[in-house]
């Protein structure tokens, strides 16, 4: 149990152009979604928390209008990259948290980004 | 903030070496603590947590940590490790009650036949 999806598992895309990346939890709801950043050989680096129904928290320094999130249901937050440019070409990975409990993140395999 | 260290960054050795990954968090609170493996290609997999209870957790794979509190570490160990075992580890963190994970960043685990 407790298995997240992440769709695509790889993108490229041209500067400038948006690319959507959809996070589902496939047999638990998901009250709460996170987004992670994974530069090469780096770590996670959180860049925001979507909550069903409300809108996401950003963490400093990641722009709300650049990357906007959407978590329109328990099992489904959406990524989107605007107008990305090559600097964002990146690991993006999403995880969720069944039910509401705190104690563990269940992970997606993450969409592989890459801005030409 | 919390924030999490893990002191070596690639770590390279032979099957059937001992292994363990040391992993120091700064928090004055209660925190939960993980540890997940990242196979090469592969998204991340948890490898075992530590909430509360024995401070000595066994996870998959035959992988224990050890949470000593006094020295707000939570290293990881395998006895004998194998070919199999090369990957990417890292050490998580998150306070009680709080959803926010912070992650170490990272140790790169060699493992030669």
């Amino acid at each position: 149990g407790a298995v997240v999806s992440q769709h695509p598992s790889w993108v490229i895309c041209k500067s400038g152009t948006s690319v959507k990346i959809e996070c589902r939890s496939l047999d638990f709801q998901a009250t709460t979604m996170f987004w992670y950043r994974q530069f090469p050989k780096q770590s996670l680096m959180l860049m925001a928390t979507s909550n069903e129904g409300s809108k996401a928290t950003y963490e400093q320094g990641v722009e709300k209008d650049k990357f906007l999130i959407n978590h329109a249901s328990l099992t489904l937050s959406t990524l989107t990259v605007t107008s990305a440019h090559p600097e964002d070409s990146s690991f993006y990975i999403c995880s969720a948290i069944a039910g509401r409990t705190y104690n563990e993140q269940f992970f997606g395999p993450g969409t592989r980004l890459t801005v030409l | 903030a919390q924030s999490v260290s893990q002191h070596n960054h690639h770590v390279i050795l032979s099957e059937a070496a001992s292994l363990e990954l040391g992993c120091n968090y700064s928090y004055g609170g209660t925190v939960n603590l993980f540890w997940y493996v990242q196979y090469p290609g592969q998204h991340l997999q948890l490898l075992l947590k530590y909430f509360s209870g024995d401070p000595l957790v066994k996870g998959i794979k035959g992988f224990e940590a050890e949470f000593i509190k006094s020295k707000f570490s939570f290293n990881l160990r395998k006895p004998s490790v194998q070919w199999s075992d090369t990957a990417e580890y890292f050490c998580a963190v998150n306070p009680l009650n709080d959803y926010k994970l912070s992650f170490g960043a990272g140790t790169t685990v060699t493992v030669r036949a």
